[in-house]
């Protein structure tokens, strides 16, 4: 079946630079797309959406990026804090049929270096 | 607010017992969700709920697992008899019918250790 995959298992990056961790999907009939943050001995925690028809969004330092044509999706995070070393993973639902029905990708570790 | 209740937080039992993990959604929520957690296979959805009425339950592995919601406020996935290969992180999640799509709340897990 479809499923949405991560490009990287690993990202660490100094504190205070910008974290970019990507996403491949494949299902192209996905209308949403979402970004979730896991961290250690916890459930994973809403980051930000995007719409399909949109290609970014912004939130509080964090901002997602949608290229259908070749569909990728990414998460920036601007000025990277000890506090986002998480799992971050990317996950797709289509509107209609699918209610809140998400397929995860496996996920990227971010490690965050004093 | 409380967030999404699960419990136990962790279980160890042996090989062909009964477990039954339990959840407590988010008050107002009317989407409920299970989801299983491995190294393995990552995030899978065994099946979900609206309205208390399972939608989905293709994600269920096999007829040793079954799910039930009784009333808007509980649910319980239960597996019998249990197997080490069910040995996992099970994740409880509920959604708003007027949140964002995709939004979901998860509750903190239950680790199954399975010997």
């Amino acid at each position: 079946g479809e499923s949405v995959g991560l490009h990287l298992p690993t990202l660490s990056v100094q504190e205070g630079d910008n974290s970019i961790i990507n996403c491949a999907y494949s299902n192209s009939a996905s209308d949403y797309f979402i970004w979730y943050k896991q961290e250690s001995g916890k459930g994973p925690q809403f980051i930000i959406d995007i719409r399909s028809n949109m290609d970014k969004r912004q939130g509080q330092r964090v901002t997602v990026l949608l290229n259908k044509t070749v569909k990728h999706l990414s998460l920036q995070i601007a000025a990277t804090q000890p506090g986002d070393s998480a799992v971050y993973f990317c996950a797709e639902t289509p509107i209609t049929g699918g209610g809140n029905k998400l397929t995860f990708g496996t996920g990227t570790q971010l490690k965050v270096e004093l | 607010d409380a967030g999404v209740i699960q419990s136990p937080r962790h279980e160890v039992t042996e090989m062909g017992q009964e477990v039954t993990l339990r959840c407590k959604p988010i008050s107002g929520h009317n989407s409920l969700f299970w989801y299983r957690q491995t190294m393995m296979r990552g995030l899978e959805l065994l099946i979900y709920f609206n309205n208390n009425v399972p939608i989905d339950d293709s994600g269920m592995p096999e007829d040793r697992f079954s799910a039930k919601m009784p009333n808007a406020s509980f649910s319980t996935l239960k597996i019998q008899p249990s197997e080490p290969r069910d040995s996992a992180v099970y994740f409880c999640a509920s959604s708003s019918p007027g949140g964002r799509p995709g939004e979901l709340f998860f509750g903190e897990g239950s680790r199954l250790t399975v010997l």
